[in-house]
């Protein structure tokens, strides 16, 4: 079976730059999380989706960061414009629509904003 | 609010020795969920474990076995005969039923180091 599916796996771009994270979910789950891991502040939750819909985002750092998901199967994570304190791994997970099933995560996405 | 405190930060054992991870949580929910991730050098995070508030139960898998304990707010995580394979960073997590919502928090990890 498909695990959760991240794109690009890594991405090194200039400040100011847009830069677009993908995620595709584990088929069949409702759910999907942003996660951001940095050697500062450990992993971190951005902003969560149910169904769809955004249902706290108050994780996400400012408004320079925007997350969409347009239908099950698909979610992205904008960063508009980059800035060198983005720097990190980016993961996205996926899970059942239920707090008791375990999230799935993908590979990650390792970015740098030189 | 939630809160994971995973106190070790880094340890380093000797290839066969017996390792505790441990892992001490806040909640005021009496309906929650433990999770231990790992994450080893290639960076994914691999689910491990899930435990219920409800199930106080210890689980061995393998050379792998958690020790849950209620009244100290504790979920162990202990590694029988550690091999050079099991260095890893380890993520203890926690969740709260609150409906739809499922946020899991993590702790900042344990960066286990097996040497041969």
């Amino acid at each position: 079976d498909a695990g959760v599916i991240q794109s690009p796996r890594h991405e090194v771009t200039e400040m100011g730059q847009e830069v677009t994270l993908r995620c595709k979910p584990i088929s069949g789950h409702n759910s999907l999380f942003w996660y951001r891991q940095t050697m500062m502040r450990g992993l971190e939750l951005l902003i969560y989706f149910n169904n769809n819909v955004p249902i706290d985002d108050s994780g996400m750092p400012e408004d320079r960061f925007s997350a969409k998901m347009p239908n099950a199967s698909f979610s992205t994570l904008k960063i508009q414009p980059s800035e060198p304190r983005d720097s990190a791994v980016y993961f996205c997970a996926s899970s059942p629509d239920t707090s008791v099933a375990p999230q799935h995560f993908g590979d990650g996405t390792r970015l740098s904003i030189l | 609010a939630q809160k994971v405190t995973q106190a070790q930060t880094e340890i380093s054992v000797v290839e066969k020795e017996d390792v505790t991870l441990d892992c001490v949580y806040e909640t005021r929910d009496t309906t929650y969920y433990l999770f231990w991730y790992k994450q080893p050098p290639s960076g994914e995070l691999v689910f491990l474990i899930r435990r219920n508030s409800f199930d106080e139960q210890n689980e061995i898998s393998g050379r792998y076995s958690w020790n849950f304990q209620k009244s100290t707010s504790s979920f162990n995580f202990t590694i029988t005969a550690s091999q050079v394979v099991d260095s890893a960073v380890y993520f203890c997590a926690l969740s709260v039923h609150t409906g739809a919502n499922s946020k899991l928090t993590f702790g900042k990890g344990i960066t286990l180091s097996v040497r041969p």
